[in-house]
């Protein structure tokens, strides 16, 4: 089983969709949960950490469910600016370095 | 402020070379994390130094080394390059060992092994 595994894409939606992204983790010691948004042939830049109450920033949620060992991301009123790469990352079990899935591609468009 | 400087930005090697690669962190970090990014797959970690000591190993290969240097500054070297080595090479940098406050991303060095 993989450490981190990511729905597989790409969804392509238009303008204004509401998109969900799932992701599993293998890991159950993980303790640091993130999304990261990753533009064409540029580095990974942190969208959001995630918390097991459930966190929001404007358009963006991201939730954590410990016990099933689940992480999602939710998009409400989906931009052009949102198309980019997704990817889920936790913690490996020393705390020294970040698990990435594979990423999920999304294209919004108009 | 400047953030995490990678050099060079890209490098064409010959198989069975060897490449270094190099990354300054955000000033006041004194940790420095490595990962390798193949097309088409999430970044895979390689190594992480904190205070000059290697704190964490990936599954990489021992044609794989870094190091850290007093100024927390960091090199990775790759001997004997295969084609697969060809990837976008990522360095991290953060505040501390373990932990991931601040934990930023350079844009990288694409390595092509021809």
């Amino acid at each position: 089983r993989k450490e981190v595994e990511q729905d597989p894409g790409p969804f392509n939606v238009p303008e204004g969709a509401t998109v969900a992204f799932n992701c599993t983790y293998s890991n159950s010691a993980s303790q640091s949960f993130f999304w990261y948004r990753q533009d064409c042939r540029k580095e990974p830049k942190l969208l959001m950490s995630v918390y097991s109450s459930g966190n929001e920033d404007g358009r963006f949620t991201a939730q954590l469910n410990r016990a099933s060992q689940y992480i999602s991301l939710l998009i409400r009123d989906s931009k052009l600016s949102d198309s980019a790469t997704y990817l889920c990352v936790v913690d490996n079990q020393a705390g020294t370095a970040l698990i990435f899935g594979k990423g999920t591609t999304l294209s919004v468009s108009s | 402020d400047a953030g995490v400087t990678q050099s060079p930005t890209h490098l064409i090697k010959t198989r069975g070379q060897q490449v270094t690669l190099r990354c300054s962190p955000i000033s006041g970090h004194k940790s420095v994390s490595w990962y390798q990014q193949v097309l088409g797959q999430g970044p895979q970690f390689i190594f992480q130094y904190y205070e000059k000591e290697e704190r964490g190993r990936g599954n990489f290969p021992d044609r794989f080394s870094a190091r850290q240097f007093p100024n927390y500054s960091s090199e990775l070297n790759v001997n004997a390059l295969l084609l697969g080595d060809s990837a976008l090479y990522l360095c991290a940098s953060s505040l501390g060992g373990t932990g991931f406050t601040g934990y930023t991303f350079g844009s990288g060095t694409r390595l092509t092994v021809v």
